[in-house]
């Protein structure tokens, strides 16, 4: 089954623990994208990757960092999670951002509570 | 700044009206528009709008883009209560990889 997954669905942490959120697409897509729901501002983009490699923030980048070191796999660090990173994430992916089948999957998102 | 703006914030319709959506928008060189449906879990794609596809329906659903008046509309007709949900518009703009999205709009559709 096409699909995007993300570990954990549900994580509760301290302040300053690092954590890794895992993102994982199987439809060989070039294009994976992460971000963060908060009540009332939407989905905001906190990083992007086009390809292997390439990377490039979006709106709030600040305390996140990724890596694409495989086509499938885009995980996403909090080196130093904070209070203010409580939130519902998202991992997408879609063939190429901006062609013709830009259609973006959606992982089923994991709800981040750092105390 | 790229923007985008949706109204209204929320609604609610009985079974069977017709519900409008609007998205408006201000980014850098546009590419495209997407709308998606969120209901109790993640984004699911509902359609992509660009300058060589300013018009799309998929059954009751269906939306325009005015790339002169920068806004797109969503038209859901004969409501029905599965279409309750959140409704997100997103643009891409200067750059493919970017993708703004706006806050949403809350549908409520009750029997």
């Amino acid at each position: 089954e096409a699909q995007v997954t993300q570990n954990p669905r549900y994580l509760i942490t301290v302040t300053g623990k690092k954590l890794t959120v895992t993102c994982s697409q199987n439809m060989n897509h070039e294009y994976m994208s992460w971000y963060r729901q908060d009540p009332g501002l939407g989905l905001r983009q906190i990083y992007y990757s086009m390809n292997v490699e390439v990377t490039d923030k979006g709106d709030v980048p600040e305390g996140y960092k990724v890596s694409r070191k495989e086509k499938r796999n885009f995980p996403l660090i909090l080196e130093s999670p904070s209070p203010n990173q409580t939130s519902l994430y998202f991992c997408a992916s879609s063939p190429l951002a901006g062609g013709p089948a830009d259609t973006q999957y959606f992982g089923p998102g994991t709800r981040l509570t750092v105390l | 700044e790229d923007k985008v703006v949706q109204s209204p914030l929320s609604l609610v319709v009985h079974e069977g009206d017709t519900v409008t959506l609007n998205c408006s928008y201000e980014v850098t060189n546009f590419r495209s528009l997407l709308w998606y449906k969120q209901e109790k879990k993640a984004p699911t794609f509902l359609f992509m709008l660009t300058s060589s596809g300013i018009e799309k329906k998929s059954g009751r659903l269906s939306s325009i883009l005015d790339k002169k008046e920068l806004f797109s509309i969503l038209n859901i007709t004969a409501t029905q209560t599965g279409d309750s949900a959140v409704y997100l518009c997103a643009v891409r703009g200067d750059s493919w990889g970017k993708l703004q999205f706006g806050a949403g709009t809350q549908v409520v559709v009750t029997p």
